[in-house]
């Protein structure tokens, strides 16, 4: 139990258009999910969290006009990356909380497998 | 402010033990997790503590002080697919992740 699954794997896009992220929770609820992005050979830095039904809490330095995040069910969660350019290539992941369903640790965040983003 | 430390590589050969430390300054604590990365992929999850001691897990056991804001994973018997970047996170009182830069286990024949 506890898959969390991301769509594209892979995109490539060119520098100014939009590329959304799917974050999809498959066989729990996930009141709340985490988008998070990772640079080559560096740690995992949080963009931003993601509760259902509400406004996303962005990290200090995220531009939230620019990653824009819908978190519409309590499976779903997508990252929009609005007018990209090449500095925004990374590999995104997102994570799931599963509070419901008392299995496995409290508080463990499910990771997706990512989404490598390449901007040319 | 809040901040996690690990060493940044480490190198052991087939069939040894290693031990990854992770010291950890967070605002409230709720926890210690260590996540296992493979180059590419996302994190999969090994451990999580909250109480001080030594929790077993087959060939990977995780410990924590909570006094002295330390915990390692320690990793058995390695096999050749342990090569990974290993991640300690600290959970704070908001229970938000705090996440260490990671730890490159290089495991050698």
């Amino acid at each position: 139990g506890a898959v969390v699954s991301q769509h594209p794997s892979r995109v490539i896009c060119k520098s100014g258009t939009s590329v959304k992220i799917e974050c999809r929770s498959l066989d729990f609820q996930a009141t709340t999910m985490f988008w998070y992005r990772q640079f080559p050979k560096q740690s995992l830095m949080l963009m931003a969290t993601s509760n259902e039904g509400s406004k996303a809490t962005y990290e200090q330095g995220v531009e939230k006009d620019k990653f824009l995040i819908n978190h519409a069910s309590l499976t779903l969660s997508t990252l929009t990356v609005t007018s990209a350019h090449p500095e925004d290539s990374s590999f995104y992941i997102c994570s799931a909380r599963d509070l419901g369903d008392g299995t496995g640790d409290l508080y463990e965040q499910y990771f997706g497998p990512g989404t490598r983003l390449t901007v040319t | 402010g809040q901040n996690i430390d690990q060493p940044t590589e480490m190198t052991a050969t087939e069939g040894a033990i290693v031990q990854i430390n992770c010291t950890y300054q967070t605002s409230g604590f709720n926890g210690l997790f260590w996540y296992q990365q493979h180059a590419g992929e996302a994190p999969t999850f090994l451990s999580y503590n909250v109480l001080d001691g030594l929790e077993e897990k087959g060939r990977f056991s995780s410990f924590l002080s909570r006094s002295k804001g330390y915990s390692y994973l320690l990793l058995k018997e390695l096999q050749m697919k342990d090569s990974a970047s290993y991640l300690c996170a600290a959970m704070d009182s908001n229970y938000q992740l705090i996440w260490g830069a990671g730890t490159k286990l290089i495991i050698k024949p």
